[in-house]
């Protein structure tokens, strides 16, 4: 089994809809992360989590939000979709030092 | 600003030659940590070497090596003996003391057999 499971995998909604991506791990990691790839803009970081009571806004948290149910799940929701939010999503899972861990992804796409 | 640039859009490499893979970073940050990832046409992103900014020594992970400069603010991916299956898009990354982190828009690899 996957030690970042994000689901779905992949999505295909439309405008004004309102989407949840989730992301569960069995790492034990207190750290949680979102992130968006673009085509040849890498990945930008949305928002991440250090512990259950604890978020913070990354590089681009503007039309996203978070919650943190539990130290092992942390979801991402789209409160009204907009086509210029389709994209790759990840999420990842790190210690307080060390790499992160990513999920395979969801792709979403909002026509 | 805290910016990370790739400048290699795409590489190609022979098989089981040497390849580098440029990455220069800005911060004014004392302390932060350099992470290189592979994303395989598959799309996962797998975690392949970190450096720390208080490393004196090079870091190293079997193939793969981190050719830090700190003083130009660079941290080069160096592949030795590519494969094949070396193939595909290398991201640059840093963490910051404000704990964002920043990635490079990615160099897509090609070993060629």
């Amino acid at each position: 089994d996957a030690d970042v499971t994000q689901t779905p995998r992949n999505r295909i909604t439309k405008t004004g809809k309102r989407i949840m991506l989730e992301c569960s791990q069995t790492k034990g990691h207190d750290r949680m992360y979102w992130y968006r790839q673009d085509p040849g803009l890498g990945l930008r970081l949305i928002y991440y989590s250090f512990d259950v009571k604890d978020i913070n806004k990354g590089e681009i948290s503007d039309g996203y939000s978070v919650s943190r149910q539990a130290q092992a799940k942390f979801s991402l929701s789209l409160e009204s979709a907009i086509p210029n939010q389709t994209a790759l999503y990840f999420c990842a899972t790190s210690a307080r030092t060390g790499p992160q861990h990513f999920g395979d992804g969801t792709r979403l796409s909002i026509l | 600003a805290q910016k990370i640039t790739q400048t290699q859009p795409g590489m190609f490499v022979q098989e089981k030659e040497a390849v580098t893979l440029d990455c220069t970073y800005d911060t004014s940050d004392q302390s932060y940590g350099l992470f290189w990832y592979k994303q395989p046409s598959s799309g996962e992103m797998i975690f392949l070497i970190y450096q720390g900014s208080y490393d004196e020594q090079n870091a190293t992970e079997g193939r793969y090596s981190l050719n830090f400069q700190k003083a130009r603010k660079s941290a080069n991916l160096v592949i030795s003996a590519s494969q094949l299956g070396d193939s595909a898009m290398y991201f640059c990354a840093m963490w910051l003391n404000n704990n964002d982190m920043r990635f490079g828009a990615g160099t897509r690899l090609t070993v060629k057999p």
